[in-house]
């Protein structure tokens, strides 16, 4: 198996631009969970998907933060408009059921000039 | 909201050296995650326990429930050891949660 898959894994933009983080979790896995991480404030949860469906979002910053999984094999996270306090490194993790062992994607590192 | 609290910040040892790292979390909770993250920045997964001891190669992972504690030890360590070590509970205790984080604990390992 590939493990989780992120996508892009290095983003650079500028602010005010639309950002679309890409995450295809192991395949059979039915939850999934985006998490964001920076020096100030280390790992943090944004959002978590069961069966496709949202759980909790009380994680995710504001509104210019929206999340999505269409599929079981597919989940989004946007940020638009962008702002440079946006810069983190983006990890999407997805486990087997709720409760077991988490596996981490690459993480995406964004950039917001 | 579980509150996590990883000690030591920062540990550098000499190689061979019985390391240990300790967490506490406020929240009763099912299971913790002791992760691993490498210069790199990737993250793995060391060990998910939710009582007793857990061991694999060189690490061993122990929980006290009731302490609301946890320790992570590495046996006869190795540079190749040097990474930051984070702990993980459920975010509000229950198992089907996603996870807060301790802030981590930054270990280096000289030869």
């Amino acid at each position: 198996d590939a493990g989780v898959i992120q996508s892009p894994r290095h983003e650079v933009t500028e602010m005010g631009q639309e950002v679309t983080l890409r995450c295809k979790p192991i395949s059979g896995h039915n939850s999934l969970f985006w998490y964001r991480q920076t020096m100030m404030r280390g790992l943090e949860l944004l959002i978590y998907f069961n069966n496709n469906v949202p759980i909790d979002d009380s994680g995710m910053p504001e509104d210019r933060f929206s999340a999505k999984m269409p599929n079981a094999s597919f989940s989004t996270l946007k940020i638009q408009p962008s702002e440079p306090r946006d810069s983190a490194v983006y990890f999407c993790a997805s486990s087997l059921s709720f409760g077991s062992g988490q596996f981490f994607g690459p993480g995406t590192r964004l950039t917001v000039l | 909201k579980n509150e996590v609290e990883q000690s030591p910040q920062n540990l550098t040892a000499q190689e061979g050296e019985f390391i240990t790292i300790n967490c506490s979390y406020s929240v009763g909770i099912s299971a913790l995650h002791w992760l691993q993250q490498h210069p790199g920045g990737g993250i793995v997964s060391l060990f998910m326990l939710s009582s007793g001891k857990k061991k694999h190669g060189r690490l061993i992972a122990t929980i006290n429930i009731q302490e609301k504690h946890s320790s992570l030890h590495i046996t006869a360590s190795h540079p190749r050891d040097s990474a930051v070590y984070i702990c993980a509970v459920p975010y509000s205790g229950g198992g089907a949660d996603g996870l807060t984080f301790g802030k981590g604990t930054h270990l280096i390992i000289q030869p």
